[in-house]
């Protein structure tokens, strides 16, 4: 059982390239989420998904386009780099929306340089 | 908004020795707590959870009490081991879906044998 698998592990970029961050699970997830993670400031939300063709922003969505094609696969792309969006980036899902206490399952993170 | 309070790190300790990650919230109503933990090169992990006022999470030795009138979700392990070694992250979620789940900034946990 994969759980939550992204890709790729390292990408460094140039300011104003483009490139999408992959993410699926095979657990049948409704939820899926994009956190970035920068020292000092723990995760913050940038978009989220309940479901297939239904995406919303969290925290920080600037710079960030989502979308759900499938239960599956949650990509996020950035369309434009900046060195501002150097970070860690992970995808977590879980089996139900709003459930009290459920918990997240994490993929292993993709570490993105803008220089 | 809601907020989550961790004690900044790294935490130095030797194996064996008492941990204690101090964490509290500020959350309107009766938020879920979590511990989650992320080891070297991998994403977080649930260590443990507690739902409501005075429940006790536990795991792998670790324990959380919450703790409403203090607001508090202190971390503790008795006795601690090399493989403790990691990041441990604090987070309320105020039962109103996921995209409001908040997490603390992280403590490094360092032990050494």
């Amino acid at each position: 059982n994969a759980g939550v698998t992204q890709t790729p592990k390292f990408q460094v970029l140039k300011t104003g390239q483009s490139m999408t961050l992959q993410c699926a699970q095979d657990m049948n997830h409704e939820y899926m989420s994009w956190y970035r993670q920068d020292p000092g400031m723990g995760l913050r939300l940038i978009h989220y998904s309940v479901g297939a063709g239904i995406t919303d922003q969290g925290e920080v969505p600037n710079g960030y386009n989502v979308s759900r094609s499938t239960t599956e696969d949650f990509p996020l792309r950035l369309l434009s780099a900046a060195p501002s969006q150097t970070s860690v980036y992970f995808c977590a899902s879980s089996r139900n929306v709003d459930r009290f206490g459920e918990k997240l399952f994490f993929g292993s993170g993709t570490q993105l340089s803008v220089l | 908004g809601d907020s989550v309070t961790q004690m900044e790190g790294p935490v130095t300790l030797s194996e064996e020795a008492f941990l204690t990650i101090n964490c509290t919230y500020t959350a309107t109503g009766y938020p879920s707590l979590f511990w989650y933990v992320q080891y070297p090169g991998e994403g977080l992990q649930l260590l443990l959870k507690a739902t409501k006022a005075d429940d006790k999470g536990s795991n792998k030795g670790f324990e959380a009490t919450y703790r409403k009138e203090t607001t508090s979700f202190h971390l503790e392990k008795g006795s601690v081991q090399v493989s403790d070694s990691a990041v441990y992250f604090c987070a309320l979620s105020p039962n109103t879906g996921f995209q409001k789940l908040v997490f603390g900034t992280g403590t490094r946990l360092l032990v050494s044998p």
